[in-house]
Parts: C-alpha cells; sequence; structure tokens
C-alpha cells in the first residue's frame, strides 16, 4: 500500500492564483482530513470527510473548498491564494470507527504565495 | 473546547540522558490521546496513544500514561538517541476520528 499520497510537494503561487493539493488514499479508509501546519501553532483543521459525498469544516476553512467524490480521493482547493495561506498542508485518513482510530497521514504539500 | 498544551522547545539534549515532554489536555468526556513524531522533511507519524484512563502507550522506548485526574499525558523515554531528534505533537480526539486537537509541538535535539 502507498498510504497516503499528496502532490505536489511544493508550489509557489502569487496572490489570486487559484489551485488544487490533490491527496489520495488505498487504504479504503472513510474518514480524511485536510490540516494546515505553521510554525508556532500545531496542526489545525480545515476541513473533513466522514464518506464520499459528505464533508464539513473544520476549525480554520475560510478560503479553501472541499469535495469528496470518491473514498480514494480528497482534494483542497485554494480559489484565489492570500499569502496568509503560505503554510504546510497535510491530508490525513483514518478507518471510521465508534472510538478513535489512528489518523495516517501524507507527507505534505509545502506552498509558497508571494 | 478541546485544547492541548505542551511545554515549548526546543529540547535540547545529550545522547542517553532522559527525556519527558509535558502535555495536558482540556476536553469534555473522555478523548483519546496520542503522540505524533514529524522527522526532518516528513509528515507525521503516530508515535504512542491511549483510549481510556490509566492507559500506558508505549512503543519504540517512548511511553506515556492517560492520567485523568491531571488531565496530562506526558512523553518520556529513558535514553534518548540522536535519532529520535524530531518534533514531537500531543493531541487528542474526541472520539471523532478525523479531527485531532494538536499541541504546539516540541522540537528536540539531541546530541552525541
Amino acid at each position: 500500500n502507498a498510504g497516503v499520497t499528496q502532490t505536489p510537494k511544493f508550489q509557489v503561487l502569487k496572490t489570486g492564483q487559484s489551485m488544487t493539493l490533490q491527496c489520495a488514499q488505498d487504504m479504503n479508509h472513510e474518514y480524511m482530513s485536510w490540516y494546515r501546519q505553521d510554525p508556532g501553532m500545531g496542526l489545525r483543521l480545515i476541513h473533513y470527510s466522514v464518506g464520499a459525498g459528505i464533508t464539513d469544516q473544520g476549525e480554520v476553512p475560510n478560503g479553501y473548498n472541499v469535495s469528496r467524490s470518491t473514498t480514494e480521493d480528497f482534494p483542497l482547493r485554494l480559489l484565489s491564494a492570500a499569502p496568509s495561506q503560505t503554510s504546510v498542508y497535510f491530508c490525513a485518513s483514518s478507518v471510521s470507527s465508534a472510538t478513535s482510530e489512528t489518523q495516517y497521514f501524507g507527507p505534505g504539500t509545502r506552498l509558497l504565495v508571494l | 473546547g478541546n485544547s492541548v498544551t505542551q511545554m515549548e522547545g526546543p529540547v535540547t539534549l545529550s545522547e542517553e540522558a532522559f527525556l519527558t515532554i509535558n502535555c495536558t489536555y482540556t476536553a469534555t468526556g473522555y478523548p483519546s490521546l496520542f503522540w505524533y513524531v514529524q522527522y526532518p522533511g516528513e509528515g507525521l507519524q503516530l508515535l504512542l496513544k491511549a483510549t481510556k484512563a490509566d492507559d500506558k502507550g508505549s512503543n519504540k522506548g517512548f511511553e506515556a500514561t492517560y492520567r485523568k485526574e491531571t488531565t496530562s499525558f506526558h512523553l518520556e523515554k529513558g535514553s534518548v538517541q540522536v535519532s529520535d531528534s524530531a518534533v514531537y505533537f500531543c493531541a487528542l480526539d474526541s472520539n471523532s476520528g478525523y479531527a485531532l486537537n494538536f499541541g504546539k509541538g516540541t522540537s528536540l535535539l539531541v546530541t552525541p
């Protein structure tokens, strides 16, 4: 299994540009999440999905859109990038369960918005 | 709401020293608690977890005990190695399965 994969690894954008960060998992996990990591802030939840067709907002959703058309893929879209969105983005997945299960993280996408 | 507070770093230790990284939490109900580790340039990996009070998680010589009375989940290792140099994150999940609340991370540097 490849686990959780993310592309690209690194991206530079200009303010106002749009882009999609890709995330895929091959573990048949129902739950998927997007986090951003900023210095001194830990990781903060942007959006999450509990299954295909079901998404919801996390702690810091503004400026980001998501969709979940398949179990495997959970792309994160920036419609109009801003310098405040410079960050490292991590995608994670986990099995659905009545109790907390381990989240598996991708390697991250480093985004720089100029 | 839920929150996690962990000691600020960076922490610098000599090889074979004892490690403690403090973590306390605020949560309603009975959350599960996790320690994740991030090696330079990589994503996060689960180090250990505990799902109920008094549980002890352990892995690779690291241990942490879920203490409900003190709302703590301190990470310990008896003898650190240079290869343990990384950033360590304490996190909790109120049984959602998809939403972890993270601490800010503690950077550990182990010198030979």
